[in-house]
């Protein structure tokens, strides 16, 4: 059973650009959240999803940043007209009804 | 809302020695517990956690945690550590929400162990 995956593992942009970020889930998991660890700081919650649904996004920056997880198909981040401060490592998790959250390797985005 | 306070950003130690790292939360309703620990440049991995029972939980590779509810703390220990062990470590609890356990991490403690 393989693990949560994250591709790219590395994104360089420059501002202005589009960032897309991709989750896929462990095998039988249907949630999904995402989290944003900013350098020298723990992990801050951004958005839950579940199939089709966007459960929490009390997290999730207003402008600029949505999420995604269709029925088929991997969990997307997308970060629009990215700016400095959006470099970061993002971090996916994904997990059953209420049970443990496994991380996946995260995607380390470097806006130039 | 809940927060997590992990006091020490960089505790080093030499090897086979013990450790503490130290835990403490705020919630205002009942609490999961979670350590993870993350390796240069990797994801985090589940170390151990805390849902209900026994207050002490154990992992596989010798480290142990105490849900301490009076001091609200759920310190991480280890009685000798390994080079192997050198890595961030990160608290996290998540509320018992039904059907939504987004977690709240401190800001993580780096371990450093000197041979």
């Amino acid at each position: 059973n393989a693990g949560v995956m994250q591709n790219p593992r590395h994104l360089v942009r420059r501002r202005g650009q589009e960032a897309r970020l991709r989750c896929s889930p462990m095998k039988g998991h249907s949630h999904v959240y995402w989290y944003r660890q900013l350098p020298e700081e723990g992990l801050k919650f951004m958005v839950y999803l579940q199939k089709e649904n966007i459960i929490d996004e009390s997290g999730m920056p207003k402008e600029r940043f949505s999420a995604e997880f269709p029925k088929e198909g991997p969990s997307i981040l997308r970060i629009q007209q990215v700016v400095r401060g959006d470099s970061a490592a993002y971090f996916c998790a994904s997990s059953t009804y209420t049970d443990t959250q496994y991380f996946g390797p995260g995607t380390r985005l470097t806006v130039l | 809302a809940q927060s997590v306070t992990q006091l020490d950003s960089q505790v080093p130690v030499f090897e086979e020695a013990p450790v503490e790292l130290r835990c403490n939360y705020s919630s205002s309703v009942s609490v999961y517990l979670f350590w993870y620990v993350q390796y240069p440049n990797q994801g985090l991995q589940l170390l151990l956690k805390y849902l209900s029972g026994s207050t002490l939980v154990e992992s596989i590779n010798g480290f142990e945690a105490e849900f301490n509810k009076s001091q609200t703390s759920f310190h991480l220990r280890k009685p000798s550590v390994h080079i192997s062990d050198t890595a961030e470590y990160f608290c996290a609890v998540s509320e018992y929400s039904f059907g939504n356990e987004k977690l709240t991490f401190g800001t993580g403690t780096r371990l450093t162990i000197i041979p």
